[in-house]
This record gives C-alpha cells, sequence and structure tokens, in this order.
C-alpha cells in the first residue's frame, strides 16, 4: 500500500541493547524526518535526510544513528538503549521544503527501554 | 525562531463552528504557518497551511490576520473526530532540512462535546 510506514509498532527492550525501528515510504519523497514524542515536550526532531546518503542531526541526535541508503528507508538506531528513550517515535516524509510543503506521518513507533 | 502561542485546550460542540487562535508575534516576511493536527495514538496530519492570504480546503479554513501576527484555523462543522491536540507552527520559506528542527510544541487540545 501506499503510504509511510513503521516497524515495529511496539518495541520493549533493555538498557543497552540495539534497536532498530525502520520507516518506509512509497511516494520517492527526498525527505525524510524522525522525531520523538514525550509528555511535555512535544515533538522534537532527531534526524533529517535530505536526500539518499544525506543525513544531518536535528535538536536531539545525541545516542542514535541514522543511515539512508535507499530513498524509500530510513531506519532510526539506538545503539545502547537507555531509559531516558523511551518514548513515542514517529518518521515523516515531504516532497518538498522550500517552500515548506507537507509532511506525512507514520503511525508511530511506541519504544519501552526497561 | 519564531514561537508560537496557542492556548492549551478548548471545548466545542458537535456541529458547531471551532476557531482555534495562534499568535506567532515575530513571524518573519518569508514565514509560512502551518496547521497540524494529532489525533490520539496516531502521528500529526497536515491541515492547511498559508502565507498571507486566507486559505480554504476540504478539511478546515485559515484566516491570517492583515499584519500575520496571529491566525485562526477554522473548523465549519465540528465533528466528533475532530477531537484532537492542534498544532501551529512556522516554517521558513527557505532554509532547507533545518525547518524542521522547530518542535511542535504542545499545541491545542480541542475536546468536542456531543
Amino acid at each position: 500500500d501506499a503510504g509511510i510506514t513503521q516497524s515495529p509498532r511496539y518495541k520493549i527492550t533493555e538498557t543497552g541493547r540495539q534497536v532498530t525501528l525502520m520507516c518506509h515510504q512509497t511516494w520517492s519523497h527526498s525527505y525524510m524526518f524522525w522525531y520523538r514524542q514525550d509528555l511535555g515536550h512535544g515533538l522534537r526532531l532527531i534526524y533529517y535526510s535530505a536526500a539518499a546518503d544525506i543525513t544531518d542531526k536535528g535538536e536531539v541526535p545525541d545516542g542514535y544513528v541514522v543511515s539512508r541508503s535507499k530513498t524509500e528507508n530510513f531506519p532510526l538506531t539506538l545503539e545502547s538503549a537507555t531509559r531516558s528513550q523511551t518514548s513515542v517515535y514517529f518518521c515523516a516524509s515531504s516532497g518538498r521544503i522550500s517552500p515548506p510543503g507537507e509532511l506525512f506521518f507514520g503511525e508511530g513507533s511506541r519504544l519501552t527501554v526497561l | 525562531d519564531a514561537k508560537t502561542t496557542q492556548p492549551n485546550s478548548m471545548e466545542s460542540n458537535e456541529e458547531e463552528p471551532v476557531h482555534l487562535p495562534c499568535n506567532h508575534s515575530t513571524i518573519s516576511g518569508t514565514d509560512y504557518i502551518h496547521w497540524y493536527r494529532q489525533l490520539p495514538s496516531q502521528g500529526p496530519e497536515y491541515v492547511i497551511h498559508g502565507l498571507t492570504s486566507n486559505v480554504n480546503n476540504r478539511m478546515a479554513s485559515l484566516a491570517i490576520a492583515e499584519d500575520r501576527k496571529s491566525s485562526t484555523l477554522i473548523l465549519h462543522r465540528a465533528t466528533l473526530r475532530d477531537a484532537a491536540v492542534y498544532y501551529c507552527i512556522l516554517l521558513l520559506g527557505s532554509s532547507g532540512g533545518s525547518n524542521y528542527k522547530l518542535t511542535f510544541g504542545k499545541g491545542t487540545l480541542l475536546t468536542v462535546n456531543p
């Protein structure tokens, strides 16, 4: 189906483990983003990508790694998960950012780090 | 970065119009006003955006003050499905992906009474 999908939707892991959240979009959008949402903080940008092999840090990149070898995929990896990374993670994509176009969000991945 | 101010919460009755205000007194000439909403347990979704003129689409209308220091999202006939958190954000017309470093903030929680 067309759209933007995230997996897994729910994940429980332990402190110190590596976790990868997947994001896949079918529109061939150039721009992709990872946000985290925590109570009291709204949505904060972790990383974004302007195209395959081009990524840049957002507001809160520490503890996260991203890659973008293909336009349609933008995985987010927590190399050594910490409890403070318990959050809901949203992936988004956009076909245009200048002028700014619509952001399309996935349904979110809820991560719990014990 | 230009900031926005929204009421924490608003309440409406079903089938009545809803006017959601947003103040952005430090807006610059190239800032676009974007509105998103987030239904419970879902990712944010785009509602509408504008630069200077009022805008209408199938979901809502956006009224922008002449001095652009405030805007109002208008839902013409609220339904129970419109109950969500509504975010008003400003996006620069030409700043690349760093535009989206903006935190979405806490938005306005709209409650719709049957």
